[in-house]
């Protein structure tokens, strides 16, 4: 599995837009894109995944570069709840994820 | 989403003892499955692959005869560790892909996670 880079903290103000970057350079062509997030002491929760195209769903948005070298997830309205740990992963349907140090997202009042 | 349960959710034993985690995926089948454990302050590293039907596949450095793997139905594998030290104390994580109706996986579910503590 390729691998990723994604700053280890970020702070976002609570209603504020929360956006997470994620390099990936050497992703390959079938690999997609997947983000997860874990609130401390509970398994990870899928939050959405993509291959070329932008994704949204009722969660986030995936914006993926036309390289596919780097994406993005945003949440649109960050709320103290969404106060985890995201991971961006890059992998091929079906094999394992590889999690790396993922960001640390702080949401303050 | 699919959901992915584990049983227990905490379980303190002692030195010595086996202990069994179960995995369930509730509303899918999976013919894989996968064994994760997370120690404190750290990311989670893959233990083991679990086969339906076959025997599960350990990651480098996992003792296959400490944590045995059963995954004897398309919705169920379990994790033994046996003769469990101190030092097994950690958060283990199970997780599955769903498939489309033409058997293309599509998402992977995590369970919730069992804390294991071993006194």
């Amino acid at each position: 599995d390729a691998k990723t880079t994604q700053p280890p903290s970020m702070d976002c103000a609570e209603g504020r837009a929360a956006n997470l970057p994620c390099n990936h350079s050497t992703i390959s062509g079938n690999e997609y894109v997947y983000w997860y997030r874990q609130i401390h002491s509970q398994g990870p929760q899928y939050i959405i995944h993509g291959l070329k195209n932008n994704e949204t769903n009722e969660m986030a948005s995936l914006i993926i570069t036309e390289d596919r070298k780097s994406s993005t997830l945003i949440l649109p309205h960050a709320t103290l709840r969404d106060t985890a740990v995201y991971y961006c992963i890059v992998s091929s349907p079906g094999n394992m994820l590889t999690f790396g140090g993922g960001t640390r997202l702080m949401v303050k009042p | 989403g699919a959901v992915v349960s584990q049983h227990p959710s905490r379980v303190i034993c002692k030195s010595g003892t086996s202990v069994k985690i179960e995995c369930r995926s509730l509303d899918f089948q999976a013919t894989t499955m996968f064994w994760y454990r997370q120690f404190p302050k750290q990311s989670l590293m893959l233990m083991a692959t679990s086969n339906e039907g076959s025997k599960a596949t350990y990651e480098q450095g996992v003792e296959k005869d400490k944590f045995l793997i059963n995954h004897a139905s398309l919705t169920l594998s379990t994790l033994t560790v046996t003769s469990a030290h101190p030092e097994d104390s950690s958060f283990y994580i199970c997780s599955a892909w769903t498939s489309n109706v033409v058997g293309v996986r599509e998402t992977q579910y995590f369970g919730p996670g069992t804390r294991l503590l071993v006194l």
